[in-house]
């Protein structure tokens, strides 16, 4: 199975200040046909998950633009350029490039 | 709008099963997949499978594979996950999902695939 780690497990953030969360594969996610297959969710307290990026880069609809995502193969990175109080919340990455579909273990962000 | 809308919280005895529903609406029930995952208490989250509404093929994660059955049932655009034999390490949300993606008739599998949106969430405990 693919195992995806995430760091930091526990990011504080102070509102306005941009904030990043790594993914790294124990596999390559990259696609032959040159996509990277790795999403990103967010879980907000006490909601489901809710889709933030998929297939590397491309932002769900809805999603606000200071979210983005980059990084390619085994590692990847969530960039939110200035976190809001409504960012709270538990981020996962998830791969989807093989059977079983496995999650990172979750990075938790709080606002200071 | 897209919704997906699970039943309610359920409690079981170990040994016992369990049949959680996910009722879908706003788009076309057969072409989107639904997949299944589960948090534990504090937990992660930890895929289950997955079915298509349009082949009935299912995909089960190894660990599953031999207690867990994925339906769908397109006349009320509803999908269903039984659980048998439960033990208490079973107590968790499961949640239901829509699959976007290429779906491979032949594999099973959804090429490219996302989980949008996730139903709210259906608790099930499992306590003797």
């Amino acid at each position: 199975d693919i195992v995806l780690t995430q760091s930091p497990l526990s990011l504080p953030v102070t509102p306005g200040e941009p904030a990043s969360i790594s993914c790294r594969s124990s596999q390559s996610l990259m696609h032959g046909n040159g996509y990277n297959y790795l999403d990103w969710y967010l879980q907000k307290p006490g909601q489901s998950p809710q889709l933030l990026i998929y297939m590397g880069s491309n932002r769900a609809s809805g999603v606000p633009d200071r979210f983005s995502s980059s990084g390619s193969g085994t590692d990847f990175t969530l960039k939110i350029s200035r976190v809001e109080a409504e960012d709270v919340g538990v981020y996962y990455c998830m791969q989807v490039l093989q059977i079983p579909i496995t999650f990172g273990q979750g990075t938790r962000l709080e606002i200071k | 709008q897209v919704q997906l809308v699970q039943s309610g919280a359920e409690v079981r005895k170990p040994g016992a099963s369990v049949n959680v529903s996910c009722k879908s609406s706003g788009y076309i029930f057969t072409d989107y997949g639904f997949t299944w995952v589960r948090q534990a208490p504090g937990q992660g989250l930890e895929w289950m499978g997955w079915i298509s509404p349009y082949s009935g093929h299912t995909n089960y994660a190894q660990n599953f594979r031999d207690r867990v059955t994925m339906t769908t049932d397109t006349s009320t655009s509803r999908a269903y996950m039984e659980l048998r034999n439960l033990r208490s390490d079973d107590t968790a949300i499961y949640y239901c999902a829509r699959v976007v993606g290429n779906y491979n008739v032949l594999t099973g599998y959804y090429d490219r695939a996302r989980f949008d949106p996730w139903g709210q969430g259906t608790l099930v405990s499992v306590s003797s």
